[in-house]
């Protein structure tokens, strides 16, 4: 199975609510990314946080790292519509590639 | 990306046949990446390159083969399409690569995508 893994696969909220998503791996990183896709189209990189950090915040997003359960999630406050996109995680294990989630789909009603 | 192109966008083959998806980036760097998507999957990877002369199999790339013909430039073949290989594919550059440590550099950019269907 994947390295990392996203949870919910797919989440639909109002806009102007939070939205959380959480992705979970399986062995040790030096990095975890997150990427974001609108639909069809190619990914675009958000954050990064490296194994030693427990928090980043970029804008609206705001990443947790919690490496003592190997675990990561992505909080995106006060939702726009535009946010509407699917959303990965990819984790630098000391490999020479990343490995990337299954996402979760955001969907902001407007 | 604007930064990135891939040609074709879009491409209906049918199987047996030989197909070149192709690859031009303008940012100067030297990591380039080969991936594939498939529906409500995330992305595998199917070839990486860190220069010309350092190619590299990723997860899947059994039924596919690259090129590197410069730094900007990276190609991949389906050298006999099957129908298992409709799928988005992707490729993505990197200042540095994963597991280079280097601070902030090893975002990765993608470029639109290629839409493959094998009939």
């Amino acid at each position: 199975s994947q390295q990392g893994e996203e949870d919910p696969q797919a989440l639909s909220i109002q806009e102007g609510e939070n939205a959380t998503m959480n992705c979970s791996y399986k062995t040790s990183i030096n990095n975890l990314q997150w990427y974001r896709q609108n639909s069809g189209r190619g990914l675009v990189h958000l954050i990064l946080i490296r194994s030693n950090e427990r928090e980043k915040h970029s804008g609206r997003l705001r990443v947790t790292l919690d490496t003592s359960k190997k675990s990561s999630s992505l909080l995106i406050t006060a939702s726009r519509a535009a946010d509407t996109a699917s959303y990965f995680c990819a984790t630098d294990t000391g490999r020479r590639a990343l490995t990337f989630g299954s996402g979760t789909r955001l969907q902001v009603q407007p | 990306d604007a930064d990135v192109t891939q040609t074709p966008r879009n491409r209906i083959t049918k199987t047996g046949k030989r197909i070149m998806l192709e690859c031009s980036q303008t940012k100067g760097h030297d990591r380039m990446y080969w991936y594939r998507q498939d529906p409500g999957l995330g992305l595998r990877l199917i070839y990486y390159s860190f220069d010309v002369k350092d190619i590299n199999k990723g997860e899947i790339s059994d039924g596919y083969s690259v090129s590197r013909q410069a730094q900007a430039k990276f190609s991949l073949s389906l050298e006999s399409a099957i129908p298992n290989q409709t799928a988005l594919y992707f490729c993505a550059t990197s200042d540095f690569g994963p597991g280079e440590g280097r601070e902030g550099r090893e975002t990765q950019y993608f470029g639109p995508g290629t839409r493959l269907l094998v009939l």
